[in-house]
């Protein structure tokens, strides 16, 4: 079945430091979207990306769509507590229905 | 999202039982899709509906059945709950037009003992 791979299953940073979580594919997908979902919370889309190596920002957010459309990657530069939280990748393979990744926890140490 | 709703968002039943989660939603989209949610699983895909005469099998779809009443409503149903169905359940929404975001409920915390 069609599958995306997400890298780490959980991250502990210091308040401050940076974070990237990592998503694969092993087929192209039609298009990337990134949620969060907060400690008790429900997955809220962050945002989509389309295009063969787009690169879109969102305040400290910083995310990428491989060349391939195969990956994609979610930066946080200098973390802060609000980015506590589950990140979800999740592919469209042309089908119209999304894969989830499995997600990357993130912690703050304060 | 308060636009998508479900009920209840708490249950605890025993093995056998028939159970039935219910999803609505306000924002007028065509599409709907029941999510189990398992620690470090991710989200995985029950059912799916793009209208309300469709209705499509996820890649876990054993041991659950669903209806869409309505544009608006969703239900999922586990006919003889047991035990490894213990998860956090979660509806979500789509428009048809822009294939663009998928918008949550506040899930549903089932436990089946």
């Amino acid at each position: 079945g069609q599958q995306v791979m997400q890298i780490p299953q959980y991250q502990h940073v210091q308040e401050g430091e940076d974070f990237t979580t990592y998503c694969n594919s092993s087929t192209t997908l039609s298009n990337i979207q990134w949620y969060k979902q907060r400690p008790g919370g429900h997955p809220v889309f962050l945002i989509q990306l389309v295009k063969s190596g787009e690169v879109k920002k969102q305040k400290r957010l910083t995310f990428q769509f491989g060349e391939a459309k195969k990956n994609s990657s979610l930066h946080i530069t200098a973390t802060q507590t609000t980015d506590v939280g589950t990140y979800f990748c999740a592919g469209a393979f042309g089908n119209e229905k999304l894969t989830f990744g499995t997600g990357t926890r993130l912690t703050i140490i304060p | 999202d308060a636009d998508v709703t479900q009920t209840p968002r708490n249950r605890i039943t025993k093995t056998g039982k028939r159970i039935m989660l219910e999803c609505s939603q306000t924002k007028g989209h065509d599409r709907m899709y029941w999510y189990r949610q398992d620690p470090g699983l991710g989200l995985r895909l029950i059912y799916y509906s793009f209208d309300v005469k469709d209705i499509n099998k996820g890649e876990i779809s054993d041991g659950y059945s669903v209806s869409r009443q309505a544009q608006a409503k969703f239900s999922l149903s586990l006919e003889s709950a047991i035990p490894n169905q213990t998860a956090l359940y979660f509806c979500a929404t789509s428009d048809l037009r822009d294939r663009g975001p998928f918008y949550f409920g506040p899930g549903t915390r089932l436990t089946v003992l």
